[in-house]
């Protein structure tokens, strides 16, 4: 089983300003990585996927990078509705899917 | 528009066989590529794939619960029944259901989920 790593647990940041999450993988999943934000009381929602696509509907300020076992996350300017969950995903070797423990964002 | 939503019981007691069906609108089951996955979270855990099965009928259980986990589709009712046995208090979590595809933008990613429920194992 391929084990995602997610750091830091919890990100303290002020709005407007830039949250970088990471997200590790135990082996490389090439670009075979999805973000997803849950905020409480709302559904999951998919932001990205092939590491870096944005996903339909998803603002410009989330991007994703990275590739093989690093993989980064970005809000560049954080809105008061960004703050959340935030969960990675790979599907390397489908249908064998695992999950990060996640990264909260919340306000500082 | 797609929605799913999760019903079943709240409360189970240990070794109980639990039921969970998973009412979709917005898709069929019936459409090449289509797929539905259970996925729980345990408090303060991760999330944690169960189950997934596609419209062709292949289907997929996670390799630690395996002989625990039944899943079918019910393409009539729009509906995805997982039932888990032996429940024990490990297993308590919140319970989602997800819409997934299997090729094409965003394969193998959970596009759609439900609000989840939560089932508590308990005497």
């Amino acid at each position: 089983e391929i084990v995602m790593t997610q750091s830091p647990v919890t990100l303290s940041v002020s709005p407007g300003e830039r949250a970088t999450l990471s997200c590790r993988a135990s082996q490389s999943v090439t670009n075979n990585l999805a973000w997803y934000q849950h905020k409480p009381g709302q559904t999951p929602r998919l932001l990205i996927y092939d590491a870096s696509i944005r996903a339909t509907g998803i603002p410009a300020r989330f991007s994703g990078s990275g590739s093989g076992t690093e993989f980064t996350l970005t809000i560049s300017s954080l809105q008061s509705e960004d703050f959340a969950v935030y969960y990675c995903q790979h599907y390397n070797n489908w249908p064998l899917l695992t999950f990060g423990g996640g990264t909260t964002v919340e306000i500082k | 528009q797609i929605t799913l939503e999760e019903s079943g019981p709240r409360l189970v007691t240990p070794t109980q066989t639990v039921t969970l069906t998973c009412t979709f609108s917005g898709f069929s089951l019936t459409t090449s590529g289509v797929g539905v996955g259970w996925i729980r979270q345990p408090p303060g855990k991760a999330l944690e794939l169960l189950a997934l099965v596609y419209w062709n009928g292949y289907k997929h259980f996670s390799p630690s619960l395996n002989n625990r986990l039944s899943i079918t589709k019910d393409t009539s009712r729009n509906q995805v029944v997982l039932t888990v046995t032996d429940m024990d208090p490990v297993d308590t979590a919140i319970y989602y259901c997800a819409h997934i595809l299997y090729s094409g933008s965003g394969r193998h990613c959970f596009h759609y989920w439900g609000q989840g429920t939560l089932v508590t194992v308990s005497s």
